[in-house]
């Protein structure tokens, strides 16, 4: 059990570029969320996912896109990156909520730390 | 508007005392409050949850308190080791939401 998955770890855009990152689970956790946590800023939610086929927007999704295609894969794209979004990106995943015994506890992947140039 | 207050400085603590944390927050009604443990350059991973219609909860040496009406949670790590050394991160959510809404996370250093 991998558990979540991020690639890559690190990388380095220039401003303007574009590139996708990747998270996996292999809980068959319904739902899936992506976050970026910048100094004394915290955790903010970007977009996520409750099921295979939907988005929401979170906290902060300006400059933001995300596919959840399949169950197991929730992809964050970034079309036109900027300086304003080299952060520190973690996906997290849960199960279903619902119900007294319900923990939705969630389980975060490694990290991908983006810099914008 | 919602607030979730962790202490910003950190807490330094000598191995084997008590450490105690404390999370405040305003404007939620939460259906339970969430503690996670995040290490330098690692992923937040889960320690405790307790619902709001709980006092107290333990896990090993972890104990977590929550008092809706104070609108508080604390976390204590009784006799303190240096591998306890982390930020540890109050997380609440509203019911029938998975939504987590994060605090901004309280480090800790266990001097030996």
């Amino acid at each position: 059990n991998a558990g979540v998955t991020q690639t890559p770890k690190f990388r380095v855009l220039k401003t303007g570029q574009s590139m996708t990152l990747l998270c996996a689970q292999d809980m068959n956790h319904e739902y899936m969320y992506w976050y970026r946590q910048d100094p004394g800023m915290g955790l903010r939610l970007i977009h996520y996912s409750v099921g295979e086929g939907t988005t929401a927007k979170g906290e902060v999704p300006d400059g933001y896109n995300v596919s959840r295609l399949k169950k197991q894969n929730f992809l964050l794209g970034l079309e036109s990156a900027a300086p304003s979004q080299t952060s520190v990106y973690f996906c997290a995943s849960s199960s279903v909520a619902g119900g007294l015994t319900s923990t939705d506890t969630q389980y975060f992947g490694p990290g991908t730390r983006l810099t914008v140039l | 508007s919602q607030k979730i207050e962790q202490n910003s400085e950190a807490l330094n603590i000598q191995e084997g005392k008590t450490a105690t944390l404390t999370c405040n927050y305003t404007n939620y009604s939460p259906a339970y409050l969430q503690w996670y443990r995040q290490d330098p350059g690692r992923g937040p991973v889960f320690l405790l949850l307790i619902r709001e219609n709980e006092k107290e909860k333990r896990k090993e040496r972890l104990k977590v308190t929550f008092d809706t009406t104070l609108k508080q949670s604390l976390f204590h790590i009784t006799a303190s080791q240096p591998a306890d050394s982390a930020t540890y991160l109050c997380a609440l959510a509203k019911r029938g939401n998975n939504r987590l809404a994060f605090g901004k996370g309280n480090q800790v250093v266990v001097i030996p």
